[in-house]
């Protein structure tokens, strides 16, 4: 079965950084990508997704992320953060028709002012 | 709009008592799922269901029921037998391209 695995359990970045939330993936075949974002005490909403095509995918709000087949990663960039960007970020990984999609165990992003 | 609207935002059980989270859809998806959210352990996949009238296990189905009698509704029941229900769960639903979520009902023990 796939996995997730998301290193950064926190991450501080100060607003107008840059932002890279990494995310790992195990699955055999080539998968479909997800990354979610959730507010507090809110469902998760999708940024973005890849299932086949184009590697560097643009999401909403300004996020991009990059699948590298060759180091099975999935990361989540941002030119510019925001101070609205605060939030956790959790990167899923799913097969055929989703009915099987898995989760990272998020990274929560804190931006100073 | 379409969307899933999961009720009651806020739920409060005593002890022995069996408590229902509602979850309904009108995107006319098929599947649907019911998440466990804790904190630092992401989601954790409580039961899903394909189509109607069948449902299966997920990873931490011990003491929760669902049923799927009509395509837009997949209530959770969170039984006596689940020892440490306090969290957040969520419900989604998907046709072929990524999950739609609701926005969660938060339930404790009191």
């Amino acid at each position: 079965a796939q996995s997730v695995t998301q290193p950064d359990i926190h991450i501080t970045v100060s607003e107008g950084a840059s932002l890279e939330l990494r995310c790992n993936y195990s699955y055999g075949a080539t998968p479909y990508l997800f990354w979610y974002v959730q507010s507090p005490g809110q469902g998760l909403q999708l940024l973005l997704k890849y299932f086949s095509g184009d590697t560097l995918v643009q999401g909403i709000k300004g996020f991009e992320a990059e699948f590298k087949r060759s180091q099975s990663s999935f990361n989540l960039r941002k030119p510019s953060v925001h101070w609205s960007d605060a939030a956790e970020y959790f990167c899923a990984v799913g097969v055929y028709n989703n009915n099987d999609m898995r989760f990272g165990a998020g990274t929560r992003l804190t931006v100073k002012p | 709009d379409g969307g899933i609207t999961q009720s009651p935002k806020y739920l409060f059980r005593k002890e022995g008592q069996n408590v229902t989270l509602s979850c309904e859809q009108n995107l006319n998806h098929d599947a649907m799922y019911w998440y466990r959210q804790d904190p630092g352990q992401g989601l954790r996949l409580i039961y899903y269901s394909q189509i109607v009238n069948d449902f299966q296990k997920g990873d931490i189905a011990e003491g929760y029921s669902v049923s799927r009698e009509k395509k837009e509704s997949f209530p959770l029941t969170v039984t006596s037998a689940q020892k440490n229900p306090t969290a957040f769960y969520l419900c989604a639903s998907s046709l072929a391209s990524g999950y739609t979520f609701g926005s969660g009902t938060r339930l404790t023990v009191v």
